[in-house]
């Protein structure tokens, strides 16, 4: 079954302990993005990658780190969280920029 | 960070009522505008990719409009159903690297 998968999707932390949130497809597809979602404020773009090794800044990336080493992975990487950063996240692919967003199904995080 | 504006914010309709959103977004550098619903407790599923403007697309009872020169697209639902409540985004990209999402419009159909 073609889907992006998000792990893990409950994560209750504490400020300061890194943490890492896991993403992968399986469609081949090129380009994987990372949201939060904040209630009023829509989903607003973390980071991006257009392929392997290629990624850049999407509108809110302060405190957060990926890295694409496989075109099927995408981890968001949070260093020392805060709890600024308590959100719903989601991670989405796309063949293409012409293409729909497939989303993942979502990770709950709080930092206390 | 781009503007991208839906509105209303909320609305809740009869069952069988149609109704109709709007999305709006820089008119220069355009390069795709997405629709999407979101169910809750759900990811967003797409509904919509336009990239022309005067772009119409269609699913079922629910249809879309582009026009990239004034920068808005609307989205249509015939004859609404319990089962079409649900949050819908646009999302404007002006390019194949970003999309920028509005905040949505909450729908929901009364029985």
């Amino acid at each position: 079954e073609a889907q992006v998968t998000q792990n893990p999707r409950y994560l209750i932390t504490v400020t300061g302990k890194k943490l890492t949130v896991t993403c992968s497809q399986n469609m081949n597809h090129e380009y994987m993005s990372w949201y939060r979602q904040d209630p009023g404020l829509g989903l607003r773009q973390i980071y991006y990658s257009m392929n392997v090794e290629v990624t850049d800044k999407g509108d809110v990336p302060e405190g957060y780190k990926v890295s694409r080493k496989e075109k099927r992975n995408f981890p968001l990487i949070l260093e020392s969280p805060s709890p600024n950063q308590t959100s719903l996240y989601f991670c989405a692919s796309t063949p293409s920029g012409y293409n729909e967003q497939f989303f993942g199904p979502g990770t709950r995080l709080t930092v206390l | 960070i781009l503007n991208v504006e839906q509105s209303p914010q909320s609305l809740h309709v009869q069952e069988g009522d149609s109704t109709n959103f709007t999305c709006s977004f820089p008119s220069s550098n355009f390069y795709a505008l997405h629709w999407y619903r979101w169910e809750t407790a759900k990811s967003p599923e797409a509904l919509f990719v336009m990239t022309l403007n005067g772009d119409e697309k269609k699913k079922g009872r629910i249809s879309a409009t582009l026009n990239t020169k004034e920068g808005y697209s609307y989205l249509y639902i015939k004859g609404s159903q319990p089962e079409d409540s649900a949050t819908y985004l646009c999302a404007y990209s002006g390019s194949a690297r970003q999309l920028t999402f509005g905040s949505g419009t909450q729908l929901t159909v009364l029985p």
